[in-house]
């Protein structure tokens, strides 16, 4: 199986920051990669999708980059509505699987 | 637009069979354009995938749980089902059922909004 291992696990910032968070792949997955958004009680909701490609309604303050077992989501100035987990997703194989989480926190 | 709306017993015991229904509406189970899968979340953990299924009903299982797990698509009533038997505490999770478009390079798009199954005596 393809492990996603995201880094960090856990992330303070402030609104207005730009953070970052890793993502890589135990193997090369191309540009098979997305990142979800989840708050909580909430069903998971698709930001970007083949690595860089932003998904209809997601503020253009989001984006990705990556290919093969290095990726990145990149949110240029937080906003209060972006405190949330985020997930890395791989569906180049099978089984599909996902990163363990990021949490963004309020600093 | 899509939606998904999964729906099925909140308790199990175990060793017994889990078995959850997911309503589709706005689209149609029958079309080859979609898999419809299943995923879960065990409460304050990450998300796992569980597999998915054509309209034509070809599987795609984990394989951590493809000895366990069975999916089916009832096209007559456009409902998705999900059963996973012999059960224990580790399968205590939310359950999402979602749409995955088949072509594009496209990953999981929309999700139901989940249903909270607890296995317990």
């Amino acid at each position: 199986d393809i492990q996603m291992t995201q880094s960090p696990s856990t992330l303070s910032a402030s609104v207005g920051d730009r953070v970052t968070i890793a993502c890589r792949a135990s193997q090369s997955i191309s540009t098979w990669l997305a990142w979800y958004q989840q708050k909580p009680g909430k069903a998971p909701k698709l930001l970007i999708y083949k690595a860089f490609s932003l998904e209809s309604g997601v503020p253009s303050r989001f984006s990705g980059s990556g290919s093969g077992t290095e990726f990145t989501l990149t949110i240029s100035s937080l906003q209060p509505d972006d405190f949330a987990a985020y997930y890395c997703h791989q569906y180049h194989t099978y089984p599909h699987t996902f990163g363990q989480g990021t949490k963004l926190e309020i600093k | 637009q899509v939606q998904l709306q999964e729906s099925g017993p909140g308790l199990v015991k175990p060793s017994e069979t889990l078995s959850l229904t997911c309503s589709v509406s706005g689209d149609s189970v029958s079309t080859g354009l979609y898999f419809w899968s299943w995923m879960r979340q065990p409460p304050g953990k990450g998300l796992e995938w569980i597999g998915h299924i054509s309209h034509t009903g070809t599987t795609k299982y984990s394989p951590f749980l493809a000895s366990r797990v069975t999916m089916s698509v009832d096209t007559s009533t456009n409902q998705l089902s999900l059963n996973l038997n012999s059960v224990s505490a580790a399968d205590t999770a939310v359950y999402y059922c979602a749409r995955t478009p088949r072509f594009g390079l496209l990953p999981t798009d929309y999700w139901g909004q989940g249903t909270l199954v607890t296995v317990s005596s």
